[in-house]
């Protein structure tokens, strides 16, 4: 069981360039959840999919903020035109639809940094 | 607003001690509870959740919830230099728990030698 993968694992761009990260799931995981994490603060929910379907994103940060999962396995959070309050921790996490309780697991996540 | 809180610490505890670490929530009809474990520059490591009212062991790790006071502690048994780390509180959603977690801003814990 080769746990949830993140790629790339640092990614330091110039503001205002656009961001692509990746996440593929735990394999027979359906659910896949994006977070982002700052310096001393708690991983804070941004959207989630059940299999290729998108069921809340009101949680994203502003419309620069985009996540696909087009055919229901890896996913992918797009950030567009770059800010320096971007900077942070982005993890994804994954959990199994059978699991009554939803417990989640987490990748490594992508550390973006905007200069 | 939705919060979960925990106190940030540090909390220093000697080696072999009994480290406890506790977390309050606002939203009383919160279904389940859960602990992970945060090393620095790392993500989160699940060690624990709770769903129901009282106690629930695994190894050195419980669990206690109470639902009536909106509380719930993880209490860590013979301490080790290895459980140095933050711990996050988190709380799945009243409608089914199939929506994000809410996390509290985590307990930074240090066992000493």
């Amino acid at each position: 069981d080769t746990g949830v993968s993140q790629d790339p694992r640092h990614k330091i761009t110039k503001r205002g360039q656009n961001v692509t990260f990746r996440c593929d799931p735990i394999s027979e995981h359906n659910r896949l959840y994006w977070y982002r994490q700052t310096l001393g603060q708690g991983p804070e929910f941004l959207t989630y999919f059940q299999n290729e379907a998108q069921l809340e994103k009101s949680r994203l940060l502003s419309d620069r903020f985009s996540a696909e999962r087009p055919k229901g396995s890896f996913s992918t959070l797009e950030i567009q035109r770059t800010e320096q309050g971007d900077s942070a921790m982005y993890l994804c996490a994954s959990s199994e639809k059978t699991r009554t309780y939803n417990e989640q697991f987490f990748g490594p996540g992508t550390r973006l940094t905007v200069l | 607003q939705k919060e979960v809180e925990q106190n940030s610490g540090p909390l220093s505890v000697p080696e072999g001690a009994i480290a406890s670490l506790n977390c309050t929530y606002s939203d009383r009809g919160s279904q389940s509870f859960f602990w992970y474990r945060q090393y620095s520059g790392k993500s989160p490591e699940l060690i624990m959740f709770i769903y129901s009212n009282g106690d629930k062991e695994d190894g050195r790790f419980t669990a206690q919830l109470n639902k009536a006071s909106q509380y719930v502690s993880l209490l860590i048994r013979d301490s080790q230099p290895s459980d140095s780390a933050t711990y996050l509180c988190a709380v799945s959603p009243p409608r089914g728990g199939a929506d994000g977690l809410t996390f509290g801003k985590g307990t930074h814990l240090i066992i000493q030698p």
